[in-house]
């Protein structure tokens, strides 16, 4: 199967500074890459994605990073505001013929002090 | 669209006892799983369903039973609780089994003493 491992399990950023989380897997078949936002007490939110047939992507204040020969992606957020305070988890999935499976990284606390 | 509703939020159940985690979604999406959250494991795969009447085993399937047999529910069983499937349990469903984005629900927090 897949491993997805994800660094670093906690990291604090002033507000208005970059955070950077960082994603590893293992099988290079995978190839589409989300990201997800949990807020305390909901599940997770989709926030931005990427295939392997792209290296970068970019939403506002959000860019996801992808080199495959590496094997890692990473998520960048730039200009933090406190309500960037959340878990983020980072995942790997590839096409089988039952369906794509989704293996995701143990989760990055986020917290951006004001 | 109401997206992907689970219930109950929170349960408690006594060790040996049987329960069923509800999963309803109203987008039509062919594929639907259940995910368990633990801390520091991140999530893990219980079961996925590619279509009514079309389930299989994820990750970590053991002391789970699923069915489907509507595209709108997926409901998750467990037979007979035990303090190991304490966790936060959250479905998630895709438009189809290749492509879509993956949405979840807000989770059940299942507490088995």
């Amino acid at each position: 199967g897949e491993n997805v491992e994800q660094h670093p399990s906690t990291l604090s950023v002033q507000e208005g500074d970059s955070a950077v989380i960082k994603c590893t897997y293992s099988d290079s078949a995978s190839n589409y890459f989300p990201w997800y936002k949990q807020e305390l007490g909901k599940g997770p939110q989709l926030i931005i994605d990427i295939r392997s047939n792209v290296g970068e992507k970019k939403d506002q204040r959000i860019a996801v990073t992808l080199n495959k020969t590496a094997k890692h992606f990473s998520l960048h957020i730039t200009e933090t505001q406190p309500e960037d305070s959340a878990v983020y988890f980072c995942a790997a999935s590839k096409v089988r013929d039952t369906g794509n499976q989704f293996y995701f990284g143990t989760g990055t606390s986020l917290t951006v002090i004001p | 669209n109401a997206g992907v509703t689970q219930t109950p939020k929170f349960q408690v159940l006594k060790t040996g006892q049987s329960m069923t985690l509800q999963c309803a979604q109203d987008m039509n999406h062919e594929y639907m799983s259940w995910y368990r959250q633990d801390p520091g494991m991140g999530l893990r795969l219980i079961h996925y369903s590619v279509g009514a009447g079309i389930t299989d085993q994820g990750e970590v399937p053991n002391g789970y039973n699923v069915s489907r047999s509507t595209t709108e529910d997926f409901p998750l069983r467990l037979l007979s609780a035990a303090p190991s499937q304490t966790s936060v349990y959250f479905c998630a469903s895709r438009p189809d089994r290749v492509k879509g984005k993956l949405l979840f629900g807000s989770g059940t927090q299942l507490s088995v003493l």
